[in-house]
């Protein structure tokens, strides 16, 4: 079955920058959109970016345009989220999630399986 | 702020039936199908609902879902204990270019 791992969370001051990994087994990677979705601690979701199957095309949340990008290596089934000049504000859990299109034949917006999260903590 | 608005909290007790709300715009459930995410305490989201009113494998029947214009429902009949969580609905903004959530509803079993 779809197994999602996120990994690189931990604590952070601000101003630096972390890279956060999803390692993904159980399905045809390589033919999926993949996102990453946060949540701050007792807060709702928050969704952060998306990337198409093969790689090619991105978008983020308005939040955190021009700070986290995501990327992927299809040869390694892993999505990742770079994120720099990070913020108190970027304190959360991040999960990373599977969309069940490719983001071509569809719109990318039915995340169908998740990952278990990694906390980010951003403090001096 | 959440672009599409849900009710803070809903409650119901075993066996009635609870509906939750979602409201949009034009550029998102107006133009967009809605998905529902449910929330265990201490989980990871979990998919339950998609293209308005379809159930993922495995989802009981008791959820439904309903979309018109630019609002969004998931109702649950014979609520039970095991349904209490949190709620989210969601849907593609054509006009941020990305995936727009609720800011979520917590459901409590009473």
């Amino acid at each position: 079955q779809v197994h999602l791992v996120e990994s690189g969370g931990g604590v952070v001051p601000p101003g630096r920058s972390l890279r956060l990994s999803c390692a993904a087994s159980g399905f045809a990677f390589s033919t999926h959109g993949m996102h990453w979705v946060r949540q701050a601690p007792g807060k709702g979701l928050e969704w952060v970016a998306v990337i198409w199957y093969d790689g090619s095309k991105t978008y983020n949340g308005n939040s955190v345009k021009g700070r986290l990008t995501i990327s992927r290596d299809n040869s390694k089934n892993t999505v990742f989220l770079q994120m720099n000049s990070l913020r108190a504000e970027d304190t959360t859990v991040y999960y990373c999630a599977k969309d069940r299109w490719d983001c071509v034949t569809n719109t990318c917006q039915f995340l169908d399986s998740w990952g278990q999260g990694t906390l980010v903590t951003v403090s001096s | 702020q959440p672009v599409l608005t849900q009710p803070p909290s809903a409650s119901g007790t075993p066996g009635q039936r609870v509906t939750i709300s979602c409201s949009g715009s034009s550029s998102n459930i107006g133009s967009n199908v809605v998905n529902w995410y449910q929330q265990l305490p201490g989980t990871a989201p979990k998919y339950l609902m998609y293209s308005n009113n379809q159930r993922p494998s495995g989802v009981p029947d008791r959820f439904s879902g309903s979309k018109s214009g630019t609002s969004a429902s998931l109702a649950i009949s014979g609520l039970q204990s095991e349904d209490e969580a949190d709620y989210y609905c969601a849907a593609w903004d054509d006009s941020l270019n990305g995936v727009v959530f609720g800011g979520g509803t917590k459901l409590t079993v009473l």
